[in-house]
């Protein structure tokens, strides 16, 4: 079973809206937890990162949220634009396991003109 | 700029027949890794390597193999013992030190003719 959940799998929302994306986690010990963007075709590219001790962070129009204690994070898009279109995927890195990063499926987001 | 390479962007793989994929980076960073991506699936790590001529096995090394002569360069090698090699590989790298974010590559898509 892995370890890093993501949902929706899929959604569509129409430019300008805002959505949310969720990703839950069983992984332990926890060290810090990322959100990327991978357009399609291209490789990852990293949004944010949070440690244990934040629970916010925004880079732009894309703001994470997490709550270590129920092991769940957010990404939230605000005011989306055709370029968000693409797959975001949590990542969780543990603490006693280097270079072993935890990677969920990635929810695809598509903006609608 | 500094970023990771891959090359080639498309490759397609004979039966009986290894391939070589080519990461090389420019960013000055001690750790790479190579990861093999498949849809609906998160990245499932084939090897890293957190110094030069030193490397570990992953969660599906089974049927590659790697190499790092240089810090700049880790190219991974799909031999013919890899009986489903149909998929999206990426590069990354990153510094060892603190939660700094993986660099990543644009991948090389890996078909069998």
């Amino acid at each position: 079973k892995n370890q890093v959940e993501q949902s929706p799998q899929s959604l569509i929302i129409l430019e300008g809206k805002n959505c949310t994306l969720q990703c839950n986690y069983t992984v332990s010990p926890f060290s810090n937890l990322r959100w990327y963007k991978q357009d399609t075709g291209r490789g990852p590219v990293s949004l944010t990162i949070m440690t244990f001790s934040e629970n916010t962070k925004s880079n732009g129009r894309y703001t994470a949220t997490l709550d270590a204690d129920t092991k769940q994070s957010s990404l939230h898009i605000t005011a989306s634009q055709l370029s968000d279109s693409a797959s975001y995927i949590c990542v969780v890195v543990r603490a006693d396991s280097w270079g072993k990063f935890q990677f969920g499926a990635g929810t695809q987001v598509v903006v609608t003109p | 700029d500094g970023g990771i390479t891959q090359s080639p962007k498309y490759l397609f793989r004979k039966e009986g027949q290894n391939v070589t994929l080519s990461c090389e980076q420019n960013l000055n960073h001690d750790a790479m890794y190579w990861y093999r991506q498949d849809p609906g699936q998160g990245l499932r790590l084939i090897y890293y390597s957190q110094i030069v001529n030193d490397f570990q096995k992953g969660d599906i090394a089974e049927g590659y193999s790697v190499s790092r002569e240089k810090k700049e360069s880790f190219p991974l090698t799909v031999t013919s013992a890899q009986k489903n090699p149909t998929a999206f590989y990426l590069c990354a790298s990153n510094r060892r030190d603190g939660n700094q974010p993986q660099h990543f590559g644009d991948g090389t898509r890996l078909s069998i003719l």
